[in-house]
C-alpha cells in the first residue's frame, strides 16, 4: 500500500517541452507539497496545499503551475523546460500535527 | 527566518562505532524538528521527530536525538553503526503547529559505514 506516490518516476525530456508529474497520497492527509531536490541533494520548498487551498507559493518560475483537484491529488505541470529544471521532484503530504510523508520522487532530466 | 546547519557534509565511520551526525537550528520560536534519511535513489524516510515533552526522542532503526534548547541543537545518534545505515541524512524544521507549513532543510550529511 503505497502511501505517497508520484508519477512518472523518471522524466526524460527536451527542452522548451511541456510536462506535468503527478502526486497522489491515500493518508487521508489534507495538506500536501512539492519540494525540488537540487544535484546537490539539497530540498528546497515549492508549493504547498491545505484543503485545496494554495498555501506556500515559493519563488519559483511561473513556469511551474501545481493544480489540487482535490485533497489527494497535486499534480506539478511546468512550461517551456529548461535545462536548470533537471532535478528531482518530491510530493509530500501531512496534516497539521503530523510529520510530512514524502514520494518516492520524480528524476526530471531536461536535455 | 528559520535555518538549519548540519556540520559535515561527510561523515565516515566504521561498523560498529558510534554515529554522531550534528544539527543547529535557529528559530526564533522552538520549532518542530526532524531527522529523515534518503536510501540512493529513494524518497525521505522520517527516523525521528520533535515537537514537545522529552527532550531525548528516540526513532526507528536503532536512532535518537536530543532537543538542547540552550544549544540550539539536535544531534542524531546510533550506538552501533550497521552498514546498512550507509544513507544521506536531512535534519528539519518546521512552524510548530501551522497547516501546510514547510520543511526547512539542512545540507544534508552523507554517512558511509566501512567494515
Amino acid at each position: 500500500d503505497t502511501a505517497v506516490s508520484q508519477t512518472p518516476k523518471y522524466l526524460v525530456t527536451q527542452m522548451g517541452n511541456d510536462k506535468s508529474i503527478k502526486c497522489e497520497q491515500n493518508l487521508g492527509h489534507d495538506t500536501m507539497y512539492w519540494y525540488k531536490q537540487d544535484s546537490k541533494k539539497f530540498l528546497k520548498i515549492m508549493f504547498s496545499y491545505n484543503n485545496k487551498e494554495l498555501i506556500i507559493n515559493e519563488t519559483v518560475p511561473n513556469r511551474f503551475s501545481p493544480k489540487s483537484p482535490d485533497k489527494a491529488h497535486l499534480n506539478l505541470h511546468i512550461n517551456s523546460l529548461e535545462l536548470g529544471d533537471s532535478a528531482v521532484y518530491f510530493c509530500a503530504s501531512s496534516t497539521r500535527l503530523t510529520e510530512q510523508y514524502f514520494g518516492p520522487g520524480t528524476r526530471l532530466t531536461v536535455t | 527566518a528559520q535555518s538549519v546547519t548540519q556540520l559535515g557534509s561527510h561523515v565516515s565511520v566504521s561498523e560498529g562505532a558510534l554515529v554522531l551526525l550534528r544539527c543547529n537550528y535557529s528559530s526564533s520560536v522552538p520549532p518542530y524538528l526532524f531527522w529523515y534519511v534518503q536510501y540512493p535513489n529513494q524518497g525521505l524516510q522520517l527516523l525521528l521527530k520533535y515537537t514537545t515533552g522529552a527532550t531525548l526522542v528516540k526513532g526507528i532503526n536503532g536512532f535518537e536525538a536530543e532537543f538542547k534548547k540552550s544549544e540550539t541543537s539536535f544531534h542524531l545518534t546510533k550506538p552501533s553503526a550497521h552498514m546498512s545505515d550507509a544513507a544521506e541524512y536531512f535534519c528539519a524544521v518546521s512552524d510548530r503547529g501551522q497547516a501546510g507549513t514547510a520543511l526547512i532543510f539542512g545540507k544534508g550529511t552523507t554517512l558511509s559505514v566501512s567494515s
